[in-house]
């Protein structure tokens, strides 16, 4: 199992503010996403890398952008925050098939 | 158009029952199947997985079911316990041996496990 690590875990934040949400793994996986969920909803691919220097849009369109520059790091930047980006994020990585999630983060953007 | 889904939003077992989550899907591509389980404020906990190879994959007290030619597959848990309450993710993949694993998932199931 993937030891995947996300911060910050909650985020409050007002409008037009530029966040970067965290996402750390210490298993070596190429493979990492990020996914966006809302409850009651499924979880929508935003962004994966399959490897350094490799980013790639998901199937549900995002304003946030990510950076692949080192194998177990992949943050994830939103330039103006807006309160329709409120959402729990879950970034995962992936050896194979299976993905491990982190543990989210939650943000809020009043 | 969802291509997993997953019709019942909830589900309530009595402890020590079994619990039959049930998911169908519409894209004949796909050919490997997981089941996640998910705390509120937490993020998916993988469960068990299944390829398209087979018709039945078990771990300790929970065992995946696939139906191919119906497009449909249920996680079985028993007996069920009130730490199984948690809503689960059903999800797919179109590429078991290839690279690009993408995951499609399902709105999920919340199981509540009355004591």
């Amino acid at each position: 199992e993937a030891d995947i690590y996300q911060t910050p875990r909650y985020l409050v934040i007002g409008t037009g503010k530029k966040i970067t949400l965290e996402c750390s793994q210490t298993m070596g996986h190429d493979k990492m996403y990020w996914y966006q969920q809302d409850p009651g909803m499924e979880l929508h691919l935003i962004h994966y890398s399959y490897g350094v220097n490799s980013t790639e849009k998901g199937d549900l369109s995002s304003e946030s952008t990510v950076s692949r520059i080192r194998t177990e790091h992949f943050p994830l930047t939103l330039e103006s925050a807006r309160p329709s980006h409120t959402s729990q994020y879950l970034c995962a990585s992936s050896p194979k098939n299976e993905q491990y999630f982190g543990p989210g983060t939650r943000l809020t953007v009043t | 158009d969802q291509q997993v889904k997953q019709n019942s939003p909830s589900l309530s077992v009595q402890e020590g029952r079994i619990s039959i989550l049930n998911c169908d899907y519409t894209n004949s591509m796909f050919d490997y199947f997981l089941w996640y389980k998910k705390y509120p404020a937490e993020g998916p906990t993988f469960l068990i997985s299944i390829s398209s190879i087979k018709d039945k994959n078990e771990d300790g007290r929970f065992t995946v079911f696939l139906n191919k030619s119906a497009k449909h597959l249920s996680l079985h848990i028993v007996p069920s316990q009130p730490g199984d309450s948690a809503v689960y993710f059903c999800a797919a993949s179109a590429s078991f041996t290839g690279a690009n694993s993408k995951l499609t998932f399902g709105k999920g199931i919340t199981l509540s496990v009355r004591p």
